[in-house]
């Protein structure tokens, strides 16, 4: 089982709510990943957690703020978010945060911010 | 700038032609990995390159890695519709990015009928 769940698929915000996207995975991976993609670009990384530890954070806005109630699950939650904001985001793990780093994706939440 | 450059950015082919897409950096990797993504969906891994002079074959897909593991490239044979979509080369290990996957730009790929 590869598999990385995303939920909401899509999802479409005022710029006063908050919500929050969430990931689960059951590899026993380690690390997991936040991305972040707009369109016909690659993804860009926002935050990773490694063994529950945010471990890096790419100078995100607070307005994003990560979580990793365990091993298996990783939100994001959002509040306060910008048109700008509006884009691809794809949840990611690996077995670790070594240097192979091989990681697989789930298929992403749709964020439009109105 | 993109530590990972890839080439074409695009390309347009029939079914049945052969393409060959490539990914360099200045930058020695662990790891290199090749993705393949379609619109509004997340990237799916294709294969982990590890080793310098590493070739791996996925059915008509060769994958290669350089032998100071710091380029690769992806060779489709006899090209079919359903090997459309976006391919990403993304690259792990390096001594200032330990961890992090580093993405090149993309190589969107058309195969026609």
């Amino acid at each position: 089982d590869t598999e990385v769940t995303q939920t909401p698929k899509h999802l479409v915000m005022g710029m006063t709510n908050k919500k929050s996207l969430k990931c689960e995975q059951h590899m026993g991976h380690r690390a997991m990943y936040w991305y972040k993609q707009k369109a016909k670009k690659p993804p860009e990384l926002m935050f990773v957690y490694s063994y529950e530890k945010l471990s890096i954070n790419e100078s995100v806005p607070s307005r994003f703020s990560p979580e990793c109630p365990n091993s298996s699950l990783l939100n994001l939650h959002l509040h306060a978010l910008q048109p700008e904001d509006s884009a691809l985001y794809l949840c990611a793990s690996s077995q670790d945060r070594d240097r192979y780093t091989e990681a697989f994706f789930g298929q992403g939440t749709r964020l439009t911010v109105v | 700038t993109q530590l990972l450059e890839q080439s074409p950015q695009f390309l347009s082919i029939q079914e049945g032609e052969n393409l060959t897409v490539y990914c360099n950096s200045s930058s020695v990797f662990s790891s290199l990995q090749w993705y393949r993504q379609e619109p509004g969906e997340g990237p799916v891994l294709l294969v982990t390159v590890v080793t310098g002079g590493e070739v791996k074959k996925l059915k008509r897909l060769t994958f290669q890695f350089g032998d100071a593991r710091k380029d690769s490239s992806l060779h489709i044979t006899a090209a079919q519709p359903g090997d459309t979509g976006l391919y990403l080369c993304a690259g792990a290990g390096t001594t200032d990015s330990w961890g992090k996957l580093q993405f090149g730009a993309g190589t969107q790929v058309v195969v026609t009928p």
